[in-house]
């Protein structure tokens, strides 16, 4: 089965504090997993991709096998950090499979 | 355009039409994916088309429910005999090949369906 949990709906944090947004997943082979992130008023857009290791708007990810997740953190939120934000793994199909969501919200 | 186009941005209808949904992918995207967000929930996968096949039609939730895609280009979901269920945001989605990880999904704004 491939699965991706996110276990959080709402996370609330101050500004300038640490935020971890996290993700699980179940799959049976080398997983391929995503953030993507929708902005109020805007569309769902790519935040970023495990397999390019990279830092968006200071945000990482790292996936953990051992763990099975896929956590996003940022060191020191910012306002404009305020976003809902999904998990998504590139799926058995070819498809790709969404988490819930969760809806940062990062406080004045 | 610039990015993926859906069309209509809101339909309401009543219980039993039918309904069809459009997308226009960025050109030359040869996958297109269409998902379905009911209201506080997650993204749910219906259906992707490579060029204009459809390898997985898994996620379609009944027969009332199909899909197709011309040209490599525009695709439509229609949806018979609407139930009060089928109420959502219906995105629509391209990249520019089918299930490669470093390709990044282009998301449209979404048809927001309501049924009464």
């Amino acid at each position: 089965a491939q699965r991706v949990t996110q276990p959080e709906k709402l996370l609330s944090v101050f500004k300038g504090a640490p935020v971890e947004l996290k993700c699980n997943y179940s799959y049976s082979g080398s997983p391929e997993l995503f953030w993507y992130v929708q902005y109020s008023r805007q569309r769902l857009q790519l935040l970023l991709r495990h397999i390019s290791r990279e830092s968006i708007k200071g945000f990482t990810a790292d996936l953990n096998k051992g763990e099975t997740s896929f956590h996003l953190k940022k060191p020191f939120a910012q306002e404009e950090d305020s976003a809902m934000y999904y998990c998504a793994l590139l799926g058995y199909g070819q498809n790709f499979v969404f988490g819930p969501g969760t809806r940062l919200s990062v406080l004045p | 355009g610039a990015g993926v186009s859906q069309s209509p941005s809101n339909k309401v209808t009543e219980k039993g039409k039918d309904v069809e949904l459009r997308c226009d992918p960025i050109s030359g995207h040869t996958a297109l994916y269409w998902y379905r967000q009911r209201l506080g929930q997650g993204l749910e996968f219906l259906i992707y088309f490579q060029g204009n096949s459809a390898p997985d039609k898994s996620g379609l939730p009944s027969d009332r429910f199909s899909a197709e895609r011309t040209g490599e280009s525009v695709s439509t979901l229609t949806i018979q005999r609407t139930q009060q269920e089928d109420s959502a945001v219906y995105l629509c989605a391209s990249s520019l090949f089918v299930g490669v990880s470093n390709e990044k999904l282009f998301f449209g704004s979404g048809t927001q369906l309501s049924v009464l």
